[in-house]
């Protein structure tokens, strides 16, 4: 079975800082899509960034960006110039192959909560 | 506004009683999700359907039930089987070609 990880409960960052999410997960598939995404106070699951595995490319997103290290399974998430309406719980999300051959069925992390500090 | 509708947003039961959570969606997805949230486990999946009158089950199925006679209503029922039923249940939808799933705001279920 699938798994991922976040192993930091909690992280801090000054505004308009870098802040950096961890993210491992175990698969034995070679076909699969990583996500982030965001939980703020008011609990609505917003997309952040994906990541498709057969690209070697990281993925961008404005001031959010992964750094994908497929052979150490490990997806972790960039945030610059942090603002204040950053502060949310982060969750790591795998899914895996592609269209309706997996159901689209979601594994996540535990989560992360970011503190942006003014 | 196309998007997905949980109602209600809280919800409080008494022990033994079936509860019914609703999820309503007008983006036209094919796939459905209903997941569990509790405090430092993240979202566990709890029912799945891609079709109309067909539903699959998650990790964590015992003491829920699901329909899917509608493409867009996929409804969750709590039973009294459900030992901790207390949480925050998030619905999500999906097209079946696409990669991204759509999430709405989550019911709050609080057993009295």
């Amino acid at each position: 079975a699938q798994t991922v990880t976040q192993s930091q409960p909690e992280m801090s960052v000054q505004e308009a800082e870098t802040v950096t999410l961890s993210c491992t997960y175990d698969t034995s598939e070679s076909d699969y899509y990583l996500f982030w995404y965001k939980q703020p106070p008011s609990r609505q699951m917003i997309l952040v960034i994906r990541q498709e595995a057969y690209k070697q490319q990281n993925a961008t997103e404005n001031r959010f960006s992964v750094n994908f290290q497929k052979a150490a399974k490990s997806f972790s998430l960039k945030i610059s110039d942090s603002q204040l309406g950053d502060a949310a719980m982060y969750f790591c999300a795998y899914r895996w192959g592609a269209g309706g051959t997996s159901y689209g069925k979601l594994t996540f992390g535990q989560g992360t909560i970011l503190t942006v500090h003014p | 506004d196309g998007g997905i509708t949980q109602s209600p947003k809280y919800l409080f039961r008494k022990e033994g009683q079936n509860v019914t959570l609703s999820c309503e969606q007008n983006l036209n997805h094919d796939a459905m999700y209903w997941y569990r949230q509790d405090p430092g486990q993240g979202l566990r999946l709890i029912y799945y359907s891609q079709i109309v009158n067909d539903f699959q089950k998650g990790d964590i199925a015992e003491g829920y039930s699901v329909s899917r006679e509608k493409k867009e209503s996929f409804p969750l029922t709590v039973t009294s089987a459900q030992k901790n039923p207390t949480a925050f249940y998030l619905c999500a939808s999906r097209a079946l070609m696409n990669t991204e799933a759509f999430f709405g705001q989550g019911t709050r279920l609080t057993v009295v």
